[in-house]
This record gives structure tokens, sequence and C-alpha cells, in this order.
């Protein structure tokens, strides 16, 4: 199996453009998560599907934020406009359950640097 | 809101000398999960415990859950220059028992 794939693995942008970030999880997992990583807040989660169904939003920073899973295999986050203190590293992670007790499987990460 | 505390931040050892990290919880735990990052990687799952008291061990590793079901550990025996990285438990926690990060233990080792 391939892992989580995430694209891009870096992106540099100026402030106030539109970023997407892509994954695509491992097949036959029915949970996605959504991460951001910095120095000063840790691991953060943004957002969590179910069998490509939002379940739980509560971690997105605000109406810049969104995120789209259309299909099993695939899901997007996207930042409009970004601003620099977004800058950070974005995972997304699967896992085959959708309990939190099932192990998460991380993606490599999408390094985001807003100018 | 509900956090999963994690000590150190950074420990610096000669290699091998043994590492602990510990997480605390000011709530009881359905269950405590440990992931490993290396340096410019991503995290990845270690090992998960559930029951009271439970320890597991892999090679050098041993993790503990506490008796309470508020705490757990990693302990490496013997580092090695190999295990440099970041240690993370990370636990559910809240209502939607979403996975909650504790910040992380840095782990660096000379050589």
């Amino acid at each position: 199996d391939a892992g989580v794939i995430q694209s891009p693995r870096h992106e540099v942008t100026e402030m106030g453009q539109e970023v997407t970030l892509r994954c695509k999880p491992i097949s036959g997992h029915n949970s996605l998560f959504w991460y951001r990583q910095t120095m000063m807040r840790g691991l953060e989660l943004l957002i969590y599907f179910n069998n490509n169904v939002p379940i739980d939003d509560s971690g997105m920073p605000e109406d810049r934020f969104s995120a789209k899973m259309p299909n099993a295999s695939f899901s997007t986050l996207k930042i409009q406009p970004s601003e620099p203190r977004d800058s950070a590293v974005y995972f997304c992670a699967s896992s085959i359950g959708g309990a939190f007790t099932d192990t998460q499987y991380f993606g490599p990460g999408t390094r985001l640097t807003v100018l | 809101g509900q956090q999963v505390m994690q000590i150190p931040q950074y420990q610096h050892v000669q290699e091998g000398e043994d590492f602990t990290t510990y997480c605390n919880s000011s709530t009881t735990l359905s269950n405590i999960q440990w992931y490993k990052q290396r340096p410019g990687g991503h995290p990845v799952f270690l090992i998960q415990l559930v029951k009271s008291g439970e320890v597991k061990k892999q090679k050098r590793l041993t993790f503990q859950f506490g008796e309470a079901k508020k705490n757990s550990s990693l302990h490496i025996t013997a580092t090695q220059t190999t295990d440099v990285g970041t240690y993370f438990c990370a636990a559910p926690q809240g209502g939607s028992e979403k996975l909650v990060f504790g910040k992380g233990t840095k782990l660096t080792v000379n050589p």
C-alpha cells in the first residue's frame, strides 16, 4: 500500500492567495483527519471525516478554512484568503474505523509558507 | 479545554543512557496512544494502551498506563541515535472523543 498521499509537499504563497491542499487516504480506510502542526501549538486536529461526512470541524480556525471529501479516496483542505499565521505543516491521516481508538496513519505532510 | 500534558519538552542524552517521557491527564482516559515523529517526518503510530496498569514492550521501548488511567510513560532503555525524534502521547478527550495530542518530548541523542 502506498500509504496516505499528500500534495503538494511544499507550498509557498503570498498573503491573500488561495491555497488548496490535497489528500488521498489509504484505500479501505473510512476515516480521514486533517491536522496542523506548529511549534507554538503543536499538533491540532482541524477536521475529521467518517465515510466522507464531516463529523467534527470544531478545530477549523475560522471561515477562511474549508475542507471537503467528495469521495472515499480524496479530500481537500482550502484556505482562502491565506495569511502568514497559517504557515505550518498540514498533515492528513486516515484510519480504518470511525473511532479514535483506531490507529491513525499520517501522510508526509504539506509544509505551507505564507509570505 | 481538556488537554494532555507531556513532560519534559526536551531531553538530551548520551547514547546508551535511558530516556523517559511522561504524559498526564486530569481526567480518566479510555486509552492512550504513542507516536514518534522523526525530524522532518510525520507522526508514526507506536502503540495503544487500553487497560489500567497495562505495560507493553517493543524491544527497548516500554510503555505503561497508570492504574487510574490518567497517566502514561514511555521508557527507552540504552538509547541509540536511531531513537532521535519527538515522541507524542495522544488520547481521545472531550465529548466527541477526538484525539488530543500532547506537545511532545523532543529527544536528541549524542553519539
